[in-house]
C-alpha cells in the first residue's frame, strides 16, 4: 500500500531557531500533499495544501512567511518552522493523495506518522 | 463553511461489547466523502471506514459499521465485539468530493476499551 514517510518523528529545538520537517510518498506519486497541525488533545487542523510546483495554499490565520512549505517534486513536501516560538510545539502531520492533478475521484488519503516539534 | 461535530469527548466500552460514537456535520454540499479515523497513541491516522455521500447503503468494514443519514447529517461509527486495540482516539472527518482531497476533521472521541 502508499506509505508516506515524514521525518524526524520528534524534535527538539531552541526558541529563535528553524526546524525543517520532510514528508515523502514512498511509493507514489503525491501531486498533492497537505500539513496539519494537531495540539494536545485537539483535532488535526489544515495548515496548508502543497501542490508539486507552485506555491502551497494557506488556511486562514496561518502565517506563510513563518510555516515555509515547498514541494519541489512528486514525492517530496516540506515544512520549514522558521524562528520557532514555544507556542508553535505541536505535531505536525502531513498526508499525501494518491491521485493526479486534475482529476476529480476518490483517491485516499495517506498520513505519515507525525512529527513532535518541542521548542524551548 | 463545512463543520464536523463529536459531541463525545470520551467514551468506553468493554471488552466484546458494542459501541457506538456520534458525528454530525453540516454542508450545502451534496456530493461529498466521510470517513472514521483512529489516532491510537502512536499518534498514526488510520482510516477505519469511508462513506460516499450518494450511497444510500451503509458502509461496513468488518466490526466496523457507519450509520449514515444524509438527511440529518449524522454519521455514527458502530464498534462491534470491542477489543482492547481498539482504544484510541476516533476522529469523523469530512471531504467534499469536489476538493483536492483536504479533509475536515472533528474534534475527536477518546474511546477507552477495558478488559
Amino acid at each position: 500500500g502508499a506509505v508516506v514517510s515524514q521525518h524526524p518523528s520528534w524534535v527538539i529545538c531552541k526558541s529563535g531557531t528553524s526546524v525543517k520537517i520532510e514528508c515523502r510518498s514512498l511509493d507514489f506519486q503525491a501531486t498533492t500533499m497537505f500539513w496539519y497541525r494537531q495540539f494536545p488533545k485537539q483535532s488535526l487542523m489544515l495548515m496548508a495544501t502543497s501542490n508539486e510546483g507552485s506555491k502551497a495554499t494557506y488556511e486562514q490565520g496561518v502565517e506563510k512567511d513563518k510555516f515555509l512549505i515547498n514541494h519541489a517534486s512528486l514525492t517530496l513536501s516540506t515544512l520549514t518552522v522558521t524562528s520557532a516560538h514555544p507556542e508553535d510545539s505541536s505535531f505536525y502531520i502531513c498526508s499525501a493523495r494518491v491521485l493526479p492533478r486534475g482529476l476529480i475521484g476518490d483517491s485516499p488519503l495517506h498520513f505519515g506518522n507525525g512529527t513532535r516539534l518541542t521548542v524551548t | 463553511a463545512q463543520t464536523v461535530t463529536q459531541s463525545q469527548p470520551e467514551m468506553s466500552v468493554q471488552e466484546a461489547e458494542t459501541v457506538t460514537l456520534s458525528c454530525t456535520y453540516d454542508t450545502s454540499e451534496n456530493n461529498y466523502y466521510l470517513f472514521w479515523y483512529k489516532q491510537p497513541p502512536s499518534r498514526q491516522m488510520i482510516l477505519v471506514i469511508r462513506q460516499e455521500a450518494y450511497k444510500q447503503q451503509n458502509a461496513t468494514e468488518n466490526r466496523f459499521s457507519v450509520n449514515f443519514q444524509k438527511a440529518a447529517k449524522s454519521f455514527s461509527l458502530k464498534i462491534s465485539d470491542s477489543q482492547l486495540g481498539d482504544t484510541a482516539m476516533y476522529f469523523c472527518a469530512f471531504r467534499e468530493r469536489r476538493s483536492q482531497g483536504n479533509l475536515i476533521f472533528g474534534k475527536g472521541t477518546k474511546l477507552s476499551v477495558k478488559p
